[in-house]
């Protein structure tokens, strides 16, 4: 079946560091995927999507393509304020009907 | 805007009570999805309404039933409560399409004792 695999986490970095977090998805024909965040005490909410491949999304600094050569999504942001600590989901959807397959998550932690 | 709204927040319940979890969104959304999320094991589908009137289980459903009472209202029913069921319940509603955004509720905290 489809599934999403991604880092585990805890990720710890100093205020400004380099993101990364690695998706990779396992799916019958073509998902469109996104990253969900999830602040502490709160729901999910959209980050950013992208429906075909070598489409790349991106919002509020945060960026992932859409590899289909190597199935992977992973996240990336150049430099991280101590406001981007959150739990980030990778997550596919392969049909319009409709359900998004999401991955383990991963926790971020930010330091000043 | 209110959203999606789930109730209630917090919830405590000896095994083998039931209750019921309930949904509302206000986005006229067709879709509608009940998730758990456990720590180290992310978001997990529980059941998802493609659209009013129909109902699909999603990858842990047993122990769960659901209702699709009109295209607002989605409810998750725990009819015999086991400590197997203390996590965290999201509801999500979306628009039809692959593209579309999933809204999330705040999350309901059931602990089963």
């Amino acid at each position: 079946g489809d599934s999403v695999t991604q880092m585990e986490g805890p990720v710890t970095l100093s205020e400004e560091a380099f993101l990364t977090i690695n998706c990779t998805y396992t799916a019958t024909g073509y998902p469109s995927l996104f990253w969900y965040v999830q602040y502490p005490g709160e729901g999910l909410q959209l980050l950013l999507k992208a429906t075909k491949a070598d489409d790349k999304g991106s919002n509020k600094g945060f960026e992932a393509t859409y590899r289909k050569e190597t199935t992977s999504f992973h996240l990336e942001k150049g430099s991280v304020q101590v406001s981007d600590s959150a739990v980030y989901f990778c997550a596919l959807r392969i049909s319009a009907g409709n359900k998004l397959t999401f991955g383990g998550g991963t926790r971020v932690l930010v330091k000043p | 805007n209110a959203g999606v709204t789930q109730t209630p927040k917090f919830q405590v319940l000896k095994t083998g009570q039931s209750m019921t979890l309930q949904c509302a969104q206000d986005m006229n959304h067709n879709s509608m999805y009940w998730y758990r999320q456990d720590p180290g094991m992310g978001l997990r589908l529980i059941y998802y309404s493609a659209s009013e009137g129909t109902t699909d289980k999603g990858e842990v459903p047993n122990g769960y039933n659901v209702s699709r009472l009109n295209k607002r209202e989605f409810s998750l029913r725990l009819e015999s409560a086991a400590p197997s069921q203390t996590s965290v319940y999201f509801c999500a509603s979306s628009e039809t399409g692959m593209n579309t955004e999933a809204f999330f509720g705040q999350g309901t905290r059931l602990t089963v004792v």
